[in-house]
């Protein structure tokens, strides 16, 4: 069984530009989650996606956001592109009835913002 | 809110000797709670979780974990480190958000280097 796939692994963009970081979740997996993982700051939950809406959100402004896809596929865009927001994008999926907080990671998108 | 505090940041073992790598929670009702590893270039794996129950669990890769509530900690051990345990550890807490999904809030993690 496949696992949480994200593409692309590695990417470099300049300041102002804007990225669409996209995640495929393990097949039956209903849920997508985003975090973004910046050195310094740890891992920070981004936004939760459910059956096509967008539920939750963490403490990050507008310019990031995303949309999931009848076939449960999620994307995350960031628009006008800042030098923090260099960091890795992990994408992590779960089951509907799943363990309470077990999500299933991808291996991320590494963004470069220069 | 909840929080994670990993108070080692570093931290560095010879093969074969134990490993005790420290989490303490802040949570105001019955935690859920994690440990993950990343590997170098790699996300992050489940190594184990305690919901209720037994306070000792045991994980994958030979890892246990023990939940102390009085000293609100969940500390993750091992008997004998390999030098394939060289890693990025992180201790979370999960948190129920509005609507029923999961949120993690995870510790500023652990990185652990095994000397040969």
């Amino acid at each position: 069984e496949a696992g949480v796939t994200q593409s692309p692994t590695h990417l470099i963009k300049t300041r102002g530009q804007q990225v669409t970081l996209r995640c495929s979740p393990i097949s039956g997996h209903t849920s997508v989650y985003w975090y973004q993982q910046a050195l310094g700051l740890g891992l920070q939950f981004l936004l939760w996606y459910d059956e096509g809406e967008e539920r939750n959100r963490g403490n990050f402004p507008p310019r990031f956001s995303g949309r999931q896809f009848p076939n449960y596929s999620s994307e995350l865009n960031v628009n006008a592109l800042e030098l923090e927001d260099s960091a890795l994008y992990l994408c992590a999926s779960q089951s509907f009835g799943g363990s309470a907080g077990e999500l299933f990671f991808g291996e991320g998108s590494r963004l470069t913002v220069l | 809110a909840q929080s994670v505090t990993q108070p080692d940041i570093h931290i560095t073992v010879s093969e074969g000797a134990s490993l005790e790598l420290r989490c303490n929670y802040s949570y105001g009702a019955t935690p859920y709670l994690f440990w993950y590893v990343q590997s170098p270039g790699q996300g992050l794996q489940l190594l184990l979780k305690y919901f209720s129950g037994d306070t000792l669990v045991q994980g994958i890769k030979g890892f246990e974990a023990e939940f102390k509530r009085s000293q609100s900690s969940f500390n993750l051990r091992k008997p004998s480190v390999h030098w394939s345990d060289a890693a990025e550890y992180f201790c979370a807490v999960g948190s129920i958000l509005t609507g029923g999904g999961n949120k993690l809030t995870f510790g500023t993690g652990t990185q652990l280097k095994v000397e040969l």
